[in-house]
């Protein structure tokens, strides 16, 4: 079936970067981009960036520039995630989701990953 | 960035009764507006795109209207399955931003 499954818990320190991937299976790898998603215990969720699995292009929410970087191994159907300078208050899950383009213009996340808690502490 | 407001931020309802959960964004997103929900401990799982196309599979008691700034999310009837929280996210352009949430709790 369709699906995408992410890495295990990280535990991090501040300063330390974290690389959490997202294998996909049960569709082509490369006809969908694929987000990321983060979210803080108890808070909401929070979009950071996409990637285009076929280019590699990738595009980031304002707030992570510098510190994000998305990649892919085709190869092997999966996609990372990397945060560097890693502070307490990026501790939460992130989700990997497939975007996937409705009638031709919607945009929508359909399949989701489990979600990997990254731990930020001393 | 296109700003994303939902309201309320929760609500205590029965089983049986009906739920409308509001969306603004801060620009005209036309109805490029999908409606995701999400259990604890769990993902979220997309449920209206569109503003109003429900996803195959979805329940026909969750409807989704609206256009340009504002939307709602309807349950018609709700199920003790529905208990959970529900995002809106706009899809109209990076960052695609989601509301705070509406928790849906039982009354």
């Amino acid at each position: 079936q369709v699906q995408v499954v992410q890495s295990g818990a990280e535990v991090k320190k501040p300063g330390a970067s974290v690389k959490v991937s997202c294998k996909a299976s049960g569709y082509t790898f490369t006809s969908h981009d694929i987000n990321w998603v983060r979210q803080a215990s108890g808070q909401g969720l929070e979009w950071m960036g996409w990637m285009n699995v076929n280019s590699g292009k990738t595009g980031y929410a304002q707030k992570f520039q510098g510190r994000l970087t998305m990649t892919r191994n085709t190869s092997i159907s999966t996609a990372y995630m990397e945060l560097s300078s890693l502070r307490s208050e990026d501790t939460a899950v992130y989700f990997c989701a497939r975007r996937t383009i409705l009638y031709h213009y919607y945009y929508v996340m359909d399949v989701w990953g489990q979600g990997t808690t990254v731990t930020v502490s001393s | 960035d296109i700003q994303m407001t939902q309201s309320p931020s929760s609500l205590s309802a029965s089983v049986g009764e009906r739920v409308t959960i509001t969306c603004r964004a801060s620009q005209t997103i036309s109805r490029y507006l999908n409606w995701y929900q999400q259990k604890p401990g769990k993902a979220p799982k997309l449920l209206i795109y569109a503003a109003s196309s429900l996803l195959t599979g979805v329940p026909s008691r969750f409807s989704g209207s609206g256009s340009g700034t504002d939307f709602t999310l309807t349950i018609t009837s709700l199920q003790p399955e529905d208990f959970a929280t529900y995002y809106c996210q706009q899809s109209y352009g990076p960052p695609r931003t989601f509301g705070q949430g509406t928790k849906v709790e039982i009354k």
